[in-house]
C-alpha cells in the first residue's frame, strides 16, 4: 500500500483556517486521496476525497499539488467541534486492492476556544 | 437513514467466552467492511464483504476470528474463544463503491473488554 505521512499533532484557534499536510511521494496515478476524520469515542467520518483536482464541500476544501505527491485538507473556519484525528488516506485501483483504505495514525488537531 | 448501525455498543466478557459482533450496513450499498481499533495498532482492517461474499479476510488475526454475511443487511463477526488480548473497539463500515473510490460510512462501534 502507497504510505502517507502527516504530523502527529497541529494546535489550530477557533474561527481560522487550518491546514493540514499530507505527503504521498509514492501515490500512483489510480490512487484516489482520502481524507477521514474522528471524533472522540465515535468512528470515522468521511470528509472529502479527490484524484487530481482540488475539491471542495460543505467540510472542507482538498489541495492537491500538481505533482500529486503532497495534499492539504483545508477547514477554513475552525470549530471546537472540529478537533479530532484526521487521517490522509490513498485508496484506489493500485494493485486491484480498490476497495481498502489503510489508515495511518493520522493528525490529532486540537482547536482551542 | 439510519445510517451502520452496530450491537452491542459495549461488550464485557470473560476470557474464553464467545462473542458476536452484528453489524447492519446502509440500505443499498454492497461492501461492508469490518475494522478493529486498538491504541497499540489503530485501526486495522480485518475482512472486506462484497454482495455478501467475503473477498478479504487477511487481516483476520487468527481462527478465532470469523465473519459471515448472510444477507445484504446483516453481517456478524465473531470471537470464539476471546482473549483479552481482543479487547478492542470493532467498526464496521458500508460503502456503494468500495472504500478506494467511494465514501466509507462507519458505524459508533462495539466496544469489548475481555477479562
Amino acid at each position: 500500500d502507497a504510505k502517507t505521512t502527516q504530523p502527529n499533532s497541529m494546535e489550530s484557534n477557533e474561527e481560522e483556517p487550518v491546514h493540514l499536510p499530507c505527503n504521498h511521494s509514492t501515490i500512483s496515478g489510480t490512487d484516489y486521496i482520502h481524507w477521514y476524520r474522528q471524533l472522540p469515542s465515535q468512528g470515522p467520518e468521511y470528509v472529502i476525497h479527490g484524484l487530481t483536482s482540488n475539491v471542495n464541500n460543505r467540510m472542507a476544501s482538498l489541495a492537491i499539488a500538481e505533482d500529486r505527491k503532497s495534499s492539504t485538507l483545508i477547514l477554513h473556519r475552525a470549530t471546537l467541534r472540529d478537533a479530532a484525528v484526521y487521517y490522509c488516506i490513498l485508496g484506489g485501483n493500485s494493485g486491484g486492492s480498490n476497495y481498502k483504505l489503510t489508515f495511518g495514525k493520522g493528525t490529532l488537531l486540537t482547536v482551542n476556544p | 437513514d439510519a445510517g451502520v448501525i452496530q450491537s452491542p455498543r459495549h461488550e464485557v466478557t470473560e476470557m474464553g467466552q464467545e462473542v458476536t459482533l452484528r453489524c447492519k450496513p446502509i440500505s443499498g450499498h454492497n461492501s461492508l467492511f469490518w475494522y478493529r481499533q486498538t491504541m497499540m495498532r489503530g485501526l486495522e482492517l480485518l475482512i472486506y464483504f462484497n454482495n455478501n461474499v467475503p473477498i478479504d479476510d487477511s487481516g483476520m488475526p487468527e481462527d478465532r476470528f470469523s465473519a459471515k454475511m448472510p444477507n445484504a443487511s446483516f453481517s456478524t463477526l465473531k470471537i470464539q474463544p476471546s482473549e483479552p488480548r481482543d479487547s478492542a473497539v470493532y467498526f464496521c463500515a458500508s460503502s456503494l463503491l468500495g472504500g478506494g473510490a467511494g465514501e466509507l460510512f462507519f458505524g459508533e462501534g462495539s466496544r469489548l473488554t475481555v477479562l
